[in-house]
């Protein structure tokens, strides 16, 4: 398979705390997303960082990226219970193709 | 502005029927992109179109083919229906120039029987 690994599988916390979930990637990347769905929906892009790019923020969500060891991370703070879906990070490699990991199912306790 | 659209939502087939599954993306997208999402495999890409030409195809059998309008809608089309071929299909959509950001349609969830 080319897709790469997320991790952990499936998190479970409580309102107000922070989720982290991690990717790792198999191939040289023009950038890395990640996404959103809630169940059995559409995927929602929630932010892209570049391969020359370290560290981005957009709102809640934090999102580092690490070359060298082709892996990211997603940090969502101050987790609300409406943040629970399923998330996906894809590799952008060419022509409208996205290489999707295989998701981190987060479950957010009110 | 409205959003990429997928129709039908739900369908049932059994096995040996084909199907075609219809995507219309968002006004003034141009690229059109597939995937199969199953709890096994996970999404996995089918293949993208721009200016009705497939520019890029994922690993699957012959069965599974698509095809691009000139108004940028497209379709998708799976013959000799197997029982793995149940799954979600979602299409995407984007403007084609940057980086590579897709709007999703709500996908079409196809049960084969």
């Amino acid at each position: 398979s080319q897709q790469g690994e997320e991790d952990p599988q499936a998190l479970s916390i409580q309102e107000g705390e922070n989720a982290t979930m991690n990717c790792s990637y198999k191939t040289s990347i023009n950038n890395l997303q990640w996404y959103r769905q809630n169940s059995g929906r559409g995927l929602v892009h929630l932010i892209l960082i570049r391969s020359n790019e370290r560290e981005k923020h957009s709102g809640r969500l934090r999102v580092t990226l690490d070359t060298s060891k082709k892996s990211s991370s997603l940090l969502i703070t101050a987790s609300r219970a409406a943040d629970t879906a399923s998330y996906f990070c894809a590799e952008d490699t060419s022509y409208g193709k996205l290489t999707f990991g295989q998701g981190t199912i987060l479950t957010v306790h009110p | 502005k409205a959003g990429v659209t997928q129709t039908p939502r739900y369908l049932i087939k059994t096995r040996g029927q084909q199907v075609t599954l219809s995507c219309s993306p968002i006004s003034g997208h141009r690229s059109v992109s597939w995937y199969q999402q199953t709890p096994g495999q996970g999404l996995q890409f089918l293949f993208e179109y721009f200016s009705e030409t497939q520019r890029n195809k994922g690993n699957f059998p012959g069965r599974f083919s698509g095809r691009q309008f000139s108004n940028s809608r497209s379709e998708m089309n799976v013959s000799t229906l197997e029982l793995g071929d149940s799954a979600l299909y979602l299409c995407a959509s984007r403007i084609s120039s940057g980086a590579n950001v897709l709007t999703f349609g709500a996908g079409s969830r196809l049960t084969v029987l």
